[in-house]
C-alpha cells in the first residue's frame, strides 16, 4: 500500500523568507503528484500538478519536484507571504489517490 | 464556471442515524471522488465514481456507500453513525478518472456525531 509522508508537520517563518515542503512516498509506480493547499476549515486548492514523466513544475512563486525513483517531491516557495499560511498537502496518484499528512505553515508578518 | 458545490456544508447526527451527503462536480467533470478528513487520519479515499459506476472504493466498512446520477452529481450515504464518523467530507470531481487528471475539490461538509 502506497504511504505519503510529509515533513516538517509544521514550520514557520519570517516574511520573505524562501522555504521546502517535502514529501516521500514508498512506491513510485505513481501516474502523478500534485499538491494541494488547504486553508482552516476549507477544502482543498491544487496548486501544482507534475505528470510522472515531468521532473518539475512552476507556478508564480511555487515550484515542484519530482523525483520518482527516490520517492520525493519538494514544493519551494519563493519570498514567503502571510497569506501563504495555510496546510500544504501533497497527493500521489496510482489506483487512487493517497494523501500526505500535511506540512502547516506560519508566515509571520 | 462555478466550482464543485457540497450540500449541506454543516450537518450535526447522533449515534445510530443515518446521513445523505451531495456532491454536484464542475460543469463537465464525469468523475467524482470522496474523501474523509480527520485530525487523526488525515485525508482518506472514500470511492470514486465514474459514469454511474463505483470505480474504486477505500478501505471503508459497508455502511458508507454512494452514488452517482446521470447527470455526475454524486451522493454518499452513511448509515447507523458512529462518533467516529465526525469528519469533514470532501468530494473532488475530474473530467475523466485516472492518471495526469487534476481534481478539483469542494468546501466540504463537516458532520459532527453525537
Amino acid at each position: 500500500k502506497q504511504e505519503v509522508t510529509q515533513i516538517p508537520a509544521a514550520l514557520s517563518v519570517p516574511e520573505g523568507e524562501n522555504l521546502v515542503l517535502n514529501c516521500s512516498f514508498t512506491d513510485s509506480a505513481i501516474y502523478n503528484l500534485q499538491w494541494f493547499r488547504q486553508d482552516p476549515g476549507k477544502g482543498l486548492t491544487s496548486l501544482l500538478l507534475i505528470q510522472s514523466s515531468q521532473r518539475e513544475q512552476t507556478s508564480g512563486r511555487l515550484n515542484a519536484s519530482l523525483d520518482k525513483s527516490s520517492g520525493r517531491s519538494t514544493l519551494y516557495i519563493a519570498a514567503s507571504q502571510p497569506g501563504d499560511s495555510a496546510t500544504y498537502l501533497c497527493a500521489v496518484s496510482s489506483n487512487q489517490f493517497y494523501f500526505g499528512t500535511g506540512t502547516s505553515l506560519t508566515v509571520i508578518p | 464556471k462555478a466550482g464543485v458545490t457540497q450540500t449541506p456544508r454543516y450537518l450535526i447526527k447522533t449515534r445510530g442515524q443515518q446521513v445523505t451527503l451531495s456532491c454536484s462536480p464542475i460543469s463537465g467533470h464525469r468523475s467524482v471522488s470522496w474523501y474523509q478528513q480527520t485530525p487523526g487520519q488525515g485525508l482518506q479515499f472514500l470511492f470514486e465514481y465514474f459514469s454511474e459506476t463505483q470505480r474504486n472504493k477505500g478501505n471503508f466498512p459497508g455502511r458508507f456507500s454512494g452514488r452517482q446520477f446521470s447527470n455526475s452529481r454524486s451522493e454518499m450515504n452513511v448509515s447507523t453513525l458512529e462518533l467516529g464518523d465526525s469528519a469533514l467530507y470532501l468530494c473532488a470531481s475530474s473530467l475523466i478518472p485516472g492518471a495526469g487528471e487534476t481534481q478539483y475539490f469542494g468546501p466540504g461538509t463537516r458532520l459532527l456525531v453525537l
